[in-house]
C-alpha cells in the first residue's frame, strides 16, 4: 500500500511570507502528527489531528497551524515566516494516534528554507 | 525540549562489526521506539518495545529496555554499508495523542 506522501519536497520562501505543507496519510489511518526537525532543536512535535480535530499541540507559536480534511489528508500552515522556521517538516500517520505495536509511518518530509 | 540523551553522538565502524547505541529518557513511558533516518529524509520505524518488555529482536536488531534506569540500547549486528544513517530513540508516554519525544540521535557510519 502507498506510504505517507508529503508535498512539496522542497520549498524556498521569503521572510514574512506564509507557506502551506501537505500530508496524505496511509489509507485507513486517521491520525496525522507533524514534527519540525532542525539541527539545533532536533525533532519537535507540532500537533496531531484525528478525524478533523486537533487533539494535541506542542510548544510552537500561533503562527503554526494545521487542519485535517474528511479524507484524513492534513495541511500545516506557517504564517509570517522567520529565518528560524527553516527546517525539515515531517508528518507521521497512524491508525488512532498511538503507535500501537508498529510505531508511526513517516513521510519523506518537506524541506523548507526561509531566505 | 527533547526527552533524553543518546550516546554516542556518532559512531564509525567497519562492515561486519556490531554497532551499539544507547538512549536515556526522563519520564515514564508506554513504549520506546527506534527509528532510522537516511540523509535528512523521513524516519523509518525499526522496532518498538513496550514498557513491560526487557528485550526484543527483529532481524539483525536487538533492543533492550531497563525502565528502572530509564534507558534503552539498540544493537545492530553484522553491520552493512547500507546501515549508515542516523538512529533515533523515541518515547511514547501513552498519554499524549500522536506525540513522540525524540532523542538527539546517533549518527552511524559503516565503511566497507
Amino acid at each position: 500500500k502507498a506510504g505517507v506522501t508529503q508535498t512539496p519536497r522542497y520549498l524556498i520562501k521569503t521572510r514574512g511570507q506564509q507557506v502551506t505543507l501537505s500530508c496524505s496519510p496511509i489509507s485507513g489511518h486517521r491520525s496525522v502528527s507533524w514534527y519540525q526537525q532542525t539541527p539545533g532543536q532536533g525533532l519537535q512535535f507540532l500537533f496531531e489531528y484525528f478525524s478533523e480535530t486537533q487533539r494535541n499541540k506542542g510548544n510552537f507559536p500561533g503562527r503554526f497551524s494545521g487542519r485535517q480534511f474528511s479524507n484524513s489528508r492534513s495541511e500545516m500552515n506557517v504564517s509570517t515566516l522567520e529565518l528560524g522556521d527553516s527546517a525539515l517538516y515531517l508528518c507521521a500517520s497512524s491508525l488512532y494516534g498511538q503507535g500501537g505495536d508498529y510505531g508511526y509511518t513517516f513521510g519523506s518530509g518537506t524541506r523548507l528554507t526561509v531566505v | 525540549s527533547q526527552q533524553g540523551e543518546e550516546d554516542p553522538q556518532a559512531l564509525s565502524i567497519q562492515e561486519g562489526e556490531n554497532a551499539t547505541m544507547n538512549c536515556s529518557y526522563k519520564t515514564s513511558i508506554n513504549n520506546l521506539q527506534w527509528y532510522r533516518q537516511n540523509s535528512g529524509r523521513g524516519l523509518v520505524h525499526l522496532i518498538l518495545i513496550r514498557s513491560n518488555e526487557r528485550e526484543k529482536h527483529s532481524g539483525r536488531l536487538r533492543v533492550t529496555l531497563d525502565t528502572s534506569k530509564k534507558s534503552s540500547s539498540l544493537l545492530i549486528t553484522a553491520s552493512r554499508a547500507a546501515d549508515t544513517a542516523s538512529y533515533f530513540c523515541a518515547t511514547d508516554a501513552g498519554d499524549s495523542w500522536g506525540k513522540l519525544q525524540f532523542g538527539a540521535g546517533t549518527q552511524v557510519v559503516v565503511t566497507p
